[in-house]
């Protein structure tokens, strides 16, 4: 099935750092492509949805300003985040979909933020 | 977005098949039905999705009621690695984009 690689797996860091999260499509073309944070016990919550070329669209509640996505080309989006502060420590996860609707997200493994 | 309903939790031995439930009686015409499942510290991995007609792949069936308001996920002989958070999302490109609303899904679990 396809592939979604997101780097890195795990990081730790000191407040004030911004954190740039990588997802690649490693065997499609990436069209559109989505990224979700989840606490601990929680459902995944959808914060913003890019489209190759495009600028991002964010969900309610999640300032764009903090949570950098660029998404240049078909297989790379990249969710920065920046000034973290503790209350950002989560687990992100992005996902990403082909050229036609309808079809299933591929996921990747998620990375799991830690801000001290 | 349209919503689901699933039970919280259910439990199921291993090598018997499970069924997993999902309530839907809001969903529209173009709403795609998908099943997702979450393993513990993983992202979560595509099962099955389905339309109107019920659908059989590698990994489990969708068996979809004839009015679209429900669902069930067959997983036809469970094994230890099925335990996990199963979560059934509306989703279309019309509706939502294709964006998926995760709602608290189900988290079976599976004894030896």
């Amino acid at each position: 099935g396809a592939v979604v690689s997101q780097h890195p797996s795990r990081v730790i860091c000191k407040s004030g750092t911004s954190v740039k999260i990588e997802c690649r499509s490693l065997d499609f073309q990436a069209t559109t492509m989505f990224w979700y944070r989840q606490f601990p016990k929680k459902s995944l919550m959808l914060m913003a949805t890019s489209n190759e070329g495009s600028k991002a669209t964010y969900e309610q509640g999640v300032e764009k300003d903090k949570f950098l996505i660029n998404h240049a080309s078909l297989t790379l989006s990249t969710l920065t985040v920046t000034s973290a502060h503790p209350e950002d420590s989560s687990f992100y996860i992005c996902s990403a979909m082909g050229h036609y609707s309808n079809q299933p997200q591929h996921f990747g493994d998620g990375t799991r933020l830690s801000i001290l | 977005d349209a919503k689901t309903t699933q039970p919280n939790s259910m439990e199921s031995n291993e090598e018997e098949p499970v069924h997993l439930p999902c309530n839907h009686s809001t969903i529209s015409g173009t709403d795609y039905i998908h099943w997702y499942r979450q393993l513990p510290s993983q992202g979560p991995e595509y099962v099955i999705h389905g339309l109107t007609s019920n659908v059989n792949n590698r990994m489990a069936s969708l068996a979809i009621a004839e009015d679209r308001k429900s669902s069930t996920l067959i997983l036809h002989r469970a094994t230890l690695r099925d335990a996990a958070v199963y979560y059934c999302i509306l989703s279309s490109e019309e509706t939502s984009g294709s964006r998926l609303t995760f709602g608290e899904g189900t988290q079976l679990t599976v004894n030896p």
